[in-house]
């Protein structure tokens, strides 16, 4: 069965500051993970994601994260935050069942930015 | 290009009445998702279409959830006699096959009274 664990439902930063938003994930399967981000009223927006080689994965909006098989672990990271960065933000992993790769989401981060 | 498009955006339903969302694809996607997010909670699955074959519908919480894609494009949610618990947003996604990135829709927020 596939699950994510994500730590911390309220993350602040000051503006310019670090990101780190923390995903852990359980599967029975070698994972495809995805960190999406949702603004308010919006739908989900994909971010990045992992499916297989190089583990560390870059995405938009200067987002990166890393595949870490050995700690079951796919952290989300920015160098510098931004005021547009505050929103939810969800890490998920796939069954790839029926080939498809439904996705299993963990409950949210949502990330304050303060000025 | 025009992205995934749900109707109605916002649904009010009294206890019992009968609700159907819609939901329109991208044009051309194969796959397309249905997940219900609750308040405060991550989107959960609720069934899967590859064209108008349902091929997954492990996610339904009860039987008073049916889904369909009769012409493998637009699909309906339909919940029958909703209950409170089936309070929530209810998310579409498409994508071109169904292991591409999954594009969302904005939702519909029910809100059973």
């Amino acid at each position: 069965a596939q699950s994510v664990t994500q730590l911390g439902s309220h993350v602040s930063v000051s503006e310019g500051a670090l990101v780190l938003l923390r995903c852990n994930y359980s599967s029975s399967v070698p994972p495809y993970l995805f960190w999406y981000v949702q603004y308010p009223n919006q739908g989900l927006q994909l971010l990045l994601k992992y499916t297989t080689g190089a583990t560390l994965v870059k995405g938009i909006n200067g987002f990166e994260a890393e595949f870490k098989k050995s700690e079951t672990s796919f952290h989300l990271t920015k160098p510098s935050a931004h005021m547009s960065d505050a929103a939810e933000y969800f890490c998920a992993v796939s069954d790839n069942a029926y080939g498809a790769n439904n996705l299993f989401f963990g409950t949210g981060t949502r990330l304050t930015v303060i000025p | 290009g025009a992205g995934v498009s749900q109707s109605p955006r916002y649904k009010v339903a009294k206890r019992g009445q009968d609700v159907a969302l819609r939901c329109d694809p991208i044009s051309g996607h194969v796959s397309l998702f249905w997940y219900q997010q609750a308040l405060g909670q991550g989107p959960e699955f609720l069934t899967y279409f590859q064209n108008e074959a349902q091929l997954d519908k492990s996610g339904l919480p009860s039987d008073r959830f049916f889904a369909e894609r009769p012409e493998g494009s637009v699909s309906t949610l339909k919940i029958q006699r909703t209950q409170q618990e089936d309070s929530a947003v209810y998310l579409c996604a498409s994508s071109p096959s169904g292991k591409d990135e999954q594009f969302f829709g904005p939702g519909t927020r029910l809100t059973v009274l």
